[in-house]
């Protein structure tokens, strides 16, 4: 089956710093990849939906400043989260489908846990 | 608005049968996903209903009725590892996953 990668699991920064993510396809060509936060307890919200080679879609609230996407190749998009602050502690979760529309199926990376000191 | 909802929490006996309700209201529809969710890990897809009516898949169901904008998970033989939360997701005309906000499933022995 497809799968999707994420790096690191989990990070512990100070407030202030910026942290990369890494979300990586596998075993196949992710044309689209999806951002997603998860606070504890809540319903995934989607982020920003960014496809290769083109800007990143932001979801209304998120600054596109502050959580810059670059989806590079059609294996690996990241989400570096600027300047982080406590309340941008979170589960980051990333997935992946092979196309642009219709029914594509998500394919869901294992997450990474954010928490900002 | 684009809206789903289901039950926050729901306890059932191992070996049972639990049904999970969600309800939608969205800007079109392409379809309803069901993802399961451990704590701590990402979703795990389960089932994906497009047409009225029963999808079985071994101890899970997934059921759909678009007029209504109802869809059921029905989890049979509960085993402890069924213990996660079960999350209703809909893709709307934009091909855009709204997703609902779980239901906590514990499993008592």
């Amino acid at each position: 089956g497809a799968v999707v990668s994420q790096h690191p699991s989990w990070v512990i920064c100070k407030s202030g710093t910026s942290v990369k993510i890494e979300c990586r396809s596998l075993d196949f060509q992710a044309t689209t990849m999806f951002w997603y936060r998860q606070f504890p307890k809540q319903s995934l919200m989607l982020m920003a939906t960014s496809n290769e080679g083109s800007k990143a879609t932001y979801e209304q609230g998120v600054e596109k400043d502050k959580f810059l996407i670059n989806h590079a190749s059609l294996t690996l998009s990241t989400l570096t989260v600027t300047s982080a602050h406590p309340e941008d502690s979170s589960f980051y979760i990333c997935s992946a489908t092979t196309g642009t529309s219709g029914f594509n199926e998500q394919f869901f990376g294992p997450g990474t846990r954010l928490t900002v000191l | 608005g684009q809206n789903i909802d289901q039950p926050t929490e729901m306890t059932a006996t191992e070996g049972a049968i639990v049904q999970i309700n969600c309800t939608y209201q969205t800007s079109g529809f392409n379809g309803l996903f069901w993802y399961q969710q451990h704590a701590g890990e990402a979703p795990t897809f389960l089932s994906y209903n497009v047409l009225d009516g029963l999808e079985e898949k071994g101890r899970f169901s997934s059921f759909l009725s678009r007029s209504k904008g109802y869809s059921y998970l029905l989890l049979k033989e509960l085993q402890m590892k069924d213990s996660a939360s079960y999350l209703c997701a809909v893709m709307d005309s934009n091909y855009q996953l709204i997703w609902g906000a779980g239901t906590k499933l514990i499993i008592k022995p």
